[in-house]
């Protein structure tokens, strides 16, 4: 059990509808990664945040966005879904910005239908 | 980014030692070498990382060459348990830009056989 907690597990939705990922970090850690990951494109970042702040972005889609509560927990929204959406959906969880290892979750598994 | 450039896959037979290459000739001063694998339907799991001295933990080792533009990898003793795919990455700890960033390539999918 890393201690990053991705809810939910398992999401099925129609295409043009919108969802929500919840992450929640590591007790103590403040930066959150989210990840995408399909069959053909590996793993792909696409954002990170460090205490409630956009720290960095990636290949993430005008269609996505996302945020750092100030309890530190982040959503990943994701709206006007398209087939090519479908995908596992990681957030890993850091300490801090440095070089410590980064925690991740079991993912959602996004399908949309 | 600096790049890293990994072997699409690798085979090992059960309890012996695996070396997973990785190449990062672009590699900055302030560049860590970190590896992180993933076992099939999990998210990544952090193995190891270094900077510029080998590294050991329980998991593996981390041999880094003199120049740090290549590293390799150390199971020394496979198990089925370790069929994964293996990322090296670098992580920059300049604090510019790409500080703190943790960027996966294609990987390694290292097959264990019995």
């Amino acid at each position: 059990d890393s201690g990053v907690t991705q809810t939910p597990k398992h999401l099925i939705t129609a295409t043009g509808q919108r969802v929500t990922l919840r992450c929640s970090p590591r007790s103590g850690d403040l930066s959150v990664y989210w990840y995408q990951q399909s069959l053909d494109q590996g793993l792909q970042f696409l954002i990170q945040y460090y205490n409630g702040e956009e720290r960095a972005k990636g290949n993430i889609l005008e269609r996505f966005s996302a945020q750092q509560f100030p309890d530190l927990h982040s959503e990943l929204n994701l709206s006007s879904l398209e087939l090519g959406d479908s995908a596992l959906y990681f957030c890993a969880s850091v300490k801090g910005l440095g070089n410590t290892e980064a925690f991740f979750g079991q993912g959602t598994r996004l399908t949309v239908v | 980014d600096a790049k890293t450039t990994q072997p699409n896959s690798m085979e090992s037979n059960e309890e012996e030692p695996v070396h997973l290459p990785c190449n990062h000739s672009t590699i900055s001063g302030t560049d860590y070498i970190h590896w992180y694998r993933q076992l099939p339907s999990q998210g990544p799991e952090y193995v190891i990382h270094g900077l510029t001295s080998n590294v050991n933990n329980r998991m593996a080792s981390l041999a880094i060459a003199e120049d740090r533009k290549s590293s390799t990898l150390i199971l020394h003793r496979a198990t089925l348990r370790d069929a994964a795919v293996y990322y090296c990455i670098l992580r920059d700890a300049a604090g510019g830009t790409s500080y703190g960033k943790l960027t996966f390539g294609q990987g390694t999918i290292l097959t264990v056989h019995p």
